[in-house]
Order: structure tokens, then sequence, then C-alpha cells
């Protein structure tokens, strides 16, 4: 199984604010997938944003955007202009060749009104 | 978008006995379809991959005698926890992927809540 960490337990923002979550994972493979799944209150597991491995561009949805750094085997999240409803649990993950999602511990971000 | 209902939401047993969860892609069909543990706070940890009219792949670690997996539809998964403990108490959710591949995505269910008294 691949090893995706999260080293950011708990993160606070002030709304309107940007926040950054980080990413990183460990891997041999060439092909894969990289996520975001936003995990709210209501435990349901929303796709924020999604980057493929082969793709040199950083992959934006709205106020959200990754930077993938492949070399360095990093892909951190960046929500900008921070709104009450981001506060949530966020993972990451990871997709490779046998289809299987690999999750990171998750980082709890609060957003301050 | 691709919808997944889980049937029950939450559901309370007494020890000893079996629980079904149902796991269904609503406007889609599903070739795999995946279950999931999740403690409180805690990230999601994949207990087995099922694909349609074949048995279900559990990771290591996975009792497969307790946590009974079967697809029997493309649209239908069952998660059935026998003979169930407090342990087993915990957040189960499933996903399905419309097409095997590496870039075809999952898609989650709402998740069921379990509760062994």
């Amino acid at each position: 199984a691949q090893t995706v960490t999260q080293s950011q337990p708990e993160m606070s923002v002030q709304e309107a604010e940007t926040v950054t979550l980080s990413c990183t994972y460990d891997t041999s493979e060439s092909d894969y997938y990289l996520f975001w799944y936003k995990q709210p209150p209501s435990r349901q597991m929303i796709l924020v944003i999604r980057q493929e491995a082969y793709k040199q561009q950083n992959a934006t949805e709205n106020r959200f955007s990754v930077n993938f750094q492949k070399a360095a085997k990093s892909f951190s999240l960046k929500i900008s202009d921070s709104q009450l409803g981001d506060a949530a649990m966020y993972f990451c993950a990871y997709r490779g060749t046998d289809y299987k999602l690999s999750f990171g511990a998750g980082t709890t971000v609060t957003v301050r009104a | 978008g691709a919808v997944v209902s889980q049937h029950p939401s939450w559901v309370i047993c007494k020890s000893g006995t079996s629980v079904k969860i149902e796991c269904r892609s609503l406007d889609f069909q599903a070739t795999t379809m995946f279950w999931y543990r999740q403690f409180p706070k805690q990230s999601l940890m994949l207990m087995a991959t099922s694909n349609e009219g074949s048995k279900a792949t559990y990771e290591q670690g996975v009792e497969k005698d307790k946590f009974l997996i079967n697809h029997a539809s493309l649209t239908l998964s069952t998660l059935t926890v026998t003979s169930a403990h407090p342990e087993d108490s915990s957040f189960y959710i499933c996903s399905a992927s419309p097409l095997a591949g590496l870039y075809n995505e999952q898609f989650f269910g709402p998740g069921t809540r379990l509760t062994v008294l």
C-alpha cells in the first residue's frame, strides 16, 4: 500500500484568508492520481480536486488549487478566500494502478468568522 | 453527478447478532465497489474491494468470515457484519466506480454508523 502523509492534524484560518494543507506520498509508480477530499460533519466524502500524475499543470477548481511537485512527491492544497462552509476534515488520497485509494490521516480545518 | 446510497444510515444491534449494510449505485453501473471503515476523527481504512460476480478481495488484517461482502449485481453490494461485537462499532463507508481503470472516479456513499451494544 502507498503511504500518504498529512503532517498537519489541525489548521485554523480566518474567513476570507488563505490556508495551505500539506501532503506527501511515497510511490514507485509513474501513473497515478492524487485527490483531495473534504469530509464535513455529515461525514459525506466530497471530492474537492484531483490531479493526474502525468499532467504538469496544477489543477484548479474555483477557490481550490493544488501545488503538485512530482519529483518531491508533494501535493498541497490551497484554499483561497476561505468560507465558513470550508470547515471540515480534509483528506489527501493516492490512487495507483491497483485502483485502491490510500488516504492520509486528515487535516481538520477550522474557519474563524 | 453519480449518486451512491447506503442503507441503513445508522443501526444499533446487540452483541452476537449480524447486520447487513447495503450500498447501491443509483444512476450508474458499478463494476467495482469498495468498503471502508472509519473510526472517529481518523482516516478511512480500506477493508475490501468487490467486483460484480466475483469474490471480494480483502485487505490484510480484515477477517473475511466476519465481514462478508457480496456484489451480486452491477448496482448493489452488501456488507454483512457477522456476530457483531462492540469493537465492530464504527462508521462504514462504501464507494463505487463506474468502470475499472486508473482514472475512473470513486463515488462515495453517505456512510452507515454501526453501534454494537
